[in-house]
């Protein structure tokens, strides 16, 4: 299916376990984003990614990895679950062709670490 | 600090009457303004974006207002409808990162 789609829909975790959020998109756009949504503070990104092998912090990295070996996928790595990392997490991309290109935003990935 | 604030946490209107929605951003330096919606259970999806060298755009029912020397971006909805029911993001853009407001939940009574 062509767009933009995230797996798993749902997660439930425990404290301390590592948990990986896949994004995978079929646009082929250059640019990748990871955003947490909790109430209060909207979205918060994460990390984004220019292109394969690129990546960069946003405002609350810590606690997370990213890698992008592939255009097409972004995955976001929990390595230690914790508590305060119970959200809803949004994946987009964008062309960002001229740098103001709109983001194409995933369903969303709704973690539950216990 | 929140480079975007969206001081309505909520907004209730009624079917056939404008719906307002205001976004207050803290950096002069911000060029480039989006609005997105937002069902739940889905993913935002973009409405409308103002370049900081126009003061207005409009698209339908929706149009945005930019006021930059305030640093405020409004989007009004005329005629609301119960399918605009939703939160509204005003995401700003700057140097690769969009940085997003707390949202505003609208709802569009029938």
């Amino acid at each position: 299916d062509a767009g933009i789609t995230q797996s798993p829909r749902y997660k439930i975790t425990e404290t301390g376990r590592q948990v990986t959020l896949m994004c995978h998109q079929t646009w082929s756009h250059s640019y990748m984003f990871w955003y947490r949504q909790d109430l209060g503070h909207g979205l918060r990104l994460i990390y984004y990614s220019a292109a394969a092998d690129i990546t960069d912090k946003g405002e609350v990295p810590d606690g997370y990895v990213v890698s992008r070996s592939k255009t097409e996928n972004f995955p976001l790595t929990l390595e230690s679950a914790t508590r305060s990392q119970t959200s809803v997490y949004f994946c987009a991309s964008s062309t960002l062709a001229g740098g103001r290109e709109t983001q194409y935003f995933g369903p969303g990935t709704r973690l539950l670490v216990l | 600090d929140q480079q975007v604030k969206q001081n309505s946490p909520s907004l209730s209107v009624q079917e056939g009457r404008i719906s307002i929605l205001n976004c207050d951003y803290t950096n002069s330096m911000f060029d480039y303004f989006l609005w997105y919606k937002k069902y739940p259970a889905e993913g935002p999806t973009f409405l409308i974006s103002i370049s900081s060298i126009k003061d207005k755009n409009e698209d339908g029912r929706f149009t945005v207002f930019l006021n930059k020397s305030a640093k405020h971006l409004s989007l009004h909805i005329v005629p609301s409808q119960p399918g605009d029911s939703a939160v509204y993001f005003c995401p700003v853009y700057n140097f690769n990162k969009f940085y997003f407001g707390s949202g505003t939940k609208l709802n569009v009574k029938p």
